[in-house]
């Protein structure tokens, strides 16, 4: 069964530097979303993509948070510089073209990378 | 904007006890509602889902949940749990024509033997 695909699936990491994580999403899925879940929280929509495009970034610190999907398939989320708050899990999630056809399709979500933040 | 709110954030219960977990969401359009389980650091799953149709949704797992269109509510419901069905569960909202999901703070379901 095809999978949203993740990495790290864990990160530690000190103040001030910079990660990144990587998503993979399941093949011919042409819209992409990050997530960001918080511990006691549900998930909270970071970025959504279409294809190679960014169409909702509404929620994403753009100072310090960037994302992209250059070919329209794999993604990159990336944090520069982490600080403190910004420890918490980043789900990945994919799904056919949304509302092709008026109609709505499910989002598939990866696993997760848990970032900590010291 | 739409909201979700999961009225309860722990629900201990016994094994083969029924359980109910709880969602209410405010909207002043459509709505597209769904349930989702997450195990302990795992991604999410889709246990069901509500798009239009019978207000009675039946899940994967033995969880049903019934809309409730005057009360706005989408409750979750099993009639026995298993040990198994310890895990968070999150109840989340789309705005009919649009694709971005609002979840709940979710309902942590502790089954005790």
């Amino acid at each position: 069964e095809a999978e949203v695909a993740q990495s790290p699936r864990y990160k530690i990491t000190e103040k001030s530097q910079a990660v990144a994580f990587w998503c993979d999403p399941i093949s011919g899925h042409a819209t992409l979303y990050w997530y960001r879940q918080i511990l006691g929280q549900g998930p909270e929509l970071l970025v959504q993509f279409q294809d190679e495009s960014v169409v909702d970034d509404s929620q994403l610190p753009k100072d310090r948070f960037s994302a992209e999907r250059l070919k329209g398939v794999d993604s990159t989320l990336k944090i520069q510089p982490a600080e403190l708050g910004d420890s918490a899990m980043y789900l990945c999630a994919s799904s056919l073209r949304a509302l092709a056809g008026g109609s709505y399709n499910e989002q598939f979500f990866g696993p997760g990378t848990r970032l900590t933040v010291l | 904007a739409q909201s979700v709110t999961q009225l309860d954030s722990q629900v201990p219960v016994f094994e083969e006890a029924p359980v109910e977990l709880r969602c209410n969401y405010s909207s002043s359009v459509s709505v597209y509602l769904f349930w989702y389980v997450q195990y302990p650091n795992q991604g999410l799953q889709l246990l069901l889902k509500y798009l239009s149709g019978s207000t009675l949704v039946k899940g994967i797992n033995g969880f049903e949940a019934e809309f409730n269109k005057s009360q706005t509510s989408f409750h979750l419901r099993k009639p026995s749990v298993h040990i198994s069905d310890t895990a968070e569960y999150f109840c989340a909202v789309i705005l009919s024509g649009y694709s971005t999901l609002t979840f709940g703070k979710g309902t942590m379901l502790l089954v005790s033997p």
